[in-house]
């Protein structure tokens, strides 16, 4: 049981150019998030999914998009990527959105660098 | 609107001292609360939620609704605790479903 996995790692972009991060979850949860941690600021929620076909908007999505590719896998957009976008961010997941309290499991991080 | 503060980015103690990392919450409707942990270049981890009522790794966290906190105490410090800890609150999106909103963590260094 991996849990919540991404990928990469790091990176780093120039200033204009596109990637994807991917997330899964071996959890068969129905909910999966999209945080990014920025020094000073916590963690801000980007774009969520209540469950496997659905997207919403979060507190901070301006510059990203997302597609819930299916039960497992969510994934993070960066169509032209600003150094405003330096962060960590983490990918999460949790059994249900609508009945809470309900705990979110995290992924390890990807560390974005945009120059 | 739904805001979580922690009002102390560093807090730095002496192993075997008491910790007390503080919460305060604004939230219209009922509060549910947690603590997250997260250790040294590890994930996010949750510690505990006030409907457990429970006491992990020697912490407790009480919701006081009069006063909108939810602290978080331990009688004595260990070097292991040292790590960022973030306060959360569930709260409903205008969708209808729940998320959590993060406070900006506080970092504990426990010094032999």
């Amino acid at each position: 049981n991996a849990g919540v996995t991404q990928t990469p790692k790091f990176q780093v972009l120039k200033t204009g150019q596109s990637m994807t991060l991917q997330c899964a979850q071996d959890m068969n949860h129905n909910s999966m998030y999209w945080y990014r941690q920025d020094p000073g600021m916590g963690l801000r929620l980007i774009y969520y999914s209540a469950s496997e076909g659905t997207t919403d908007k979060g507190e901070v999505p301006n510059g990203y998009n997302v597609s819930r590719l299916n039960k497992r896998e969510f994934s993070l957009r960066l169509e032209s990527a600003a150094p405003s976008q330096t962060s960590v961010y983490f990918c999460a997941s949790s059994p249900i959105i609508l009945q809470g309290p309900n705990e979110q499991y995290f992924g390890p991080g990807t560390r974005l660098t945009v120059t | 609107a739904q805001r979580v503060t922690q009002p102390e980015k560093l807090l730095s103690v002496f192993k075997g001292a008491p910790v007390e990392l503080k919460c305060n919450y604004s939230y219209s409707g009922s509060p549910e609360l947690f603590w997250y942990v997260q250790y040294s270049r590890q994930r996010l981890q949750l510690l505990l939620r006030h409907i457990s009522r429970e006491s992990i790794k020697g912490f407790t966290a009480d919701l006081n609704k009069g006063e909108t906190s939810f602290h978080l105490k331990k009688p004595f410090a260990q070097e292991e605790d040292s790590a960022m800890y973030y306060c959360a609150l569930i709260y409903s999106l205008i969708s209808g479903y729940s998320t959590l909103t993060f406070g900006k963590g506080t970092m504990l260094l426990v010094s032999p």
